[in-house]
């Protein structure tokens, strides 16, 4: 089964808008990590928040993390044509390399030109 | 980077074959490899943790003698799907696990393989 649910599911905003989406999850990890995947492809690693931080920035992703409330956010600002694709969160529970990555059911984001 | 190859990218078989998807990672060791099947819309299921000269660990469901691993070196992990079935038509995804920022362990995905069996 699925370690995270993302909401929304599906996401359709207007080039230049910000893009929010959010993942939760239900037990506790290691770290947190957001991956991106273009249709038909692989994924991609966006980034990588671990359970002691709260907030991270790559570029124009920002990424939140409350451990509290189980879940994160991911922040796509002035959003481009080229940023629409599917965003999994994923979560490491473990601290050994054979750790499992479970990856949450995604958002499929679309960007209106 | 790290790059991990996934060959083929696209196969069509026909009922009751058997086929077989490589992952290598390029420029680095794998020890240790997953492989993922996702189906249209959905996301990844994890099916099985291959690890490098030992047996796969398959997650629960996920028949072993079905869907063979094969980790016989550090940069090559196989997939061989046996006696497949249209059921068995999905998108099977590999990875292999690097070291990230400061030892996290972050994926590093194949293209993926889509496989058709008529």
């Amino acid at each position: 089964s699925q370690q995270g649910e993302e909401d929304p599911q599906a996401l359709s905003i207007q080039e230049g808008e910000n893009a929010t989406m959010n993942c939760s999850y239900k037990t506790s990890i290691n770290n947190l990590q957001w991956y991106r995947q273009n249709s038909g492809r692989g994924l991609v690693h966006l980034i990588l928040i671990r359970s002691n931080e709260r907030e991270k920035h790559s570029g124009r992703l920002r990424v939140t993390l409350d451990t509290s409330k189980k879940s994160s956010s991911l922040l796509i600002t002035a959003s481009r044509a080229a940023d629409t694709a599917s965003y999994f969160c994923a979560t490491v529970a473990g601290y050994s390399s054979a750790s499992k990555i479970i990856f949450g059911s995604g958002t499929r984001l679309s960007i209106r030109p | 980077g790290a790059v991990v190859s996934q060959h083929p990218s696209r196969v069509i078989c026909k009922s009751g074959t058997s086929v077989k998807i490589e992952c290598r990672s390029l420029d680095f060791q794998a020890t240790t490899m997953f492989w993922y099947r996702q189906f249209p819309k959905q996301s990844l299921m994890l099916m099985a943790t291959s690890n490098e000269g030992s047996k796969a660990t398959y997650e629960q469901g996920v028949e072993k003698d079905k869907f063979l691993i094969n980790h016989a070196s550090l940069t090559l992990s196989t997939l061989t799907v046996t006696s497949a079935h249209p059921e068995d038509s999905s998108f099977y995804i590999c990875s292999a696990l690097g070291q990230g920022i400061l030892g996290a362990n972050v994926l590093t995905f194949g293209a993926g393989s889509r496989l058709t069996v008529l």
